[in-house]
């Protein structure tokens, strides 16, 4: 079975400034992939960025990068100049391939980034 | 706006009624998922459609719950005989033949 750790419940960043939000990831799969969406107060996940297993380079996406380190199983997520915008929970993910064509994903917890002005 | 929508956002009801949710997909995705998300944790699997056939069924679908998709549009979840451990934001994503998936807004459930 799939499994997704976020071991930061909350994170405080001052604008700005980059921060790093951590997630590791354990799977039997060789094929998967890794995503972070971002959740706002008002509930719709929003998507940011995603990386497949065989992917030889991080994904970036604008100010956001996805540091992949397959044999650490970790896919932690970079955000460069914070802005007070970035403040919501952020959900790290894994989708698994089901052989009926479904990519269902497994989420973590959560981490709740502040930004402080 | 082209995203995916879902309706109603919010939806208060008693224990024991039955509850029905909508969710319109991206046009030409022909992909649907749907999720149950509880305070305090991420979204948890629910079930998927490929156009109308519905191909995986999660444990936590139990028989009160029944989803559909006819003619491969919009979706309808539906839950009877409401309980309280069901209050929880019902979340959908559909997508193309690609992993990433797009989430409308949410139907956020509460069985008092």
């Amino acid at each position: 079975a799939q499994k997704i750790t976020q071991t930061q419940p909350g994170m405080f960043v001052q604008e700005k400034e980059a921060v790093t939000l951590d997630c590791t990831y354990d799977t039997s799969d060789p094929s998967y992939g890794l995503f972070w969406y971002k959740q706002p107060s008002s509930g719709e996940m929003i998507f940011l960025i995603y990386q497949g297993s065989y992917d030889q380079q991080n994904a970036t996406e604008g100010r956001y990068s996805l540091n992949f380190q397959k044999a650490r199983k970790s896919a932690n997520l970079v955000i460069s100049a914070s802005q007070l915008g970035d403040s919501a929970m952020y959900f790290c993910a894994m989708s698994d391939y089901s052989g009926a064509g479904s990519y269902q994903l497994t989420f973590g917890k959560g981490t709740k980034l502040s930004v402080i002005p | 706006d082209t995203g995916v929508s879902q309706d109603p956002r919010h939806k208060i009801t008693k224990r024991g009624q039955n509850v029905t949710f909508r969710c319109d997909p991206i046009s030409e995705h022909n992909r649907l998922y749907w999720y149950r998300q509880t305070l305090g944790q991420g979204p948890e699997f629910l079930t998927y459609f490929q156009n109308e056939a519905q191909l995986e069924k999660s444990r936590l679908l139990s028989d009160r719950f029944s989803a559909e998709r006819p003619k491969g549009s919009f979706s309808t979840l539906e839950i009877q005989r409401t309980e309280q451990g069901d209050s929880a934001m019902y979340l959908c994503a559909s997508s193309l033949a690609m992993p990433e998936q797009y989430f409308g807004p949410g139907t956020r459930l509460t069985v008092t």
